[in-house]
């Protein structure tokens, strides 16, 4: 079957660090990959997409990369601030699938 | 005007009663869902209604039971539910469902059942 699973459920930074949120999907038939964030009390955000024919993208302070070898996705947030802070969720979805499938999400906690 | 509104923001209600979630959206989005996310989890997908017209039931049991009105709105009633079905009730939207991964959301309904 298809899932998409995160490495670490809670990653620790100190403000201004980089932070890099890992996630792994197991369908290599998934041709599009997202990554929302979701704050305490609020629904999930949009950050950042990417396509399977693409292998690195780049927003505003956060890139995401995809290695379709060995089917894993990052998201990488430079220099990280407090309101970094929230659940991360990967999230892919299938060629003729017709639904997102979500990732178990990572918080991500950001010290001052 | 980029947002999803949904009310109410809590409910609580007892097992015996009716109620149901709204959901507005005012992007002419139309594609509309919604999802069930209890705490600690990820969102799981409940319904898609793609131009008023219910596309995707992933096995809901009927005691939630969707309607779509118009374009702009999503409903989601509830009757003789479980204490389980606690949850954050999230509901979302997308240009259309060629464009589902591009989805926002609204802030939930938190539900509680007693």
């Amino acid at each position: 079957g298809e899932s998409v699973g995160l490495h670490l459920p809670t990653l620790s930074v100190q403000e201004g660090d980089n932070s890099i949120i890992n996630c792994a999907y197991s369908n290599s038939a998934s041709d599009y990959f997202i990554w929302y964030k979701q704050e305490s009390g609020k629904g999930p955000q949009f950050i950042i997409d990417i396509r399977s024919n693409m292998d690195k993208r780049q927003g505003q302070r956060v890139t995401v990369l995809l290695n379709k070898t060995v089917k894993h996705l990052s998201l990488q947030i430079a220099a990280t601030q407090p309101g970094d802070s929230a659940v991360y969720f990967c999230a892919e979805r299938g060629p003729g699938f017709q639904k997102l499938v979500f990732g178990t999400g990572t918080r991500l906690l950001v010290s001052p | 005007d980029t947002e999803v509104t949904q009310t109410p923001k809590h409910l609580v209600m007892g097992m015996t009663n009716k109620k149901s979630l709204k959901c507005e959206q005012h992007m002419g989005h139309r594609a509309m869902y919604w999802y069930k996310q209890k705490a600690k989890k990820p969102p799981e997908l409940m319904f898609v209604y793609s131009y008023e017209k219910l596309s995707i039931n992933e096995s809901v049991p009927s005691r939630f039971s969707p309607e779509c009105p118009n374009s702009s709105l999503l409903n989601l009633h509830l009757h003789a539910l479980q204490p389980e079905d606690s949850a954050l009730y999230l509901c979302a939207s997308s240009q259309d469902q060629a464009r589902r991964y591009e989805q926002y959301f609204g802030p939930g309904t938190r539900l509680t059942v007693t």
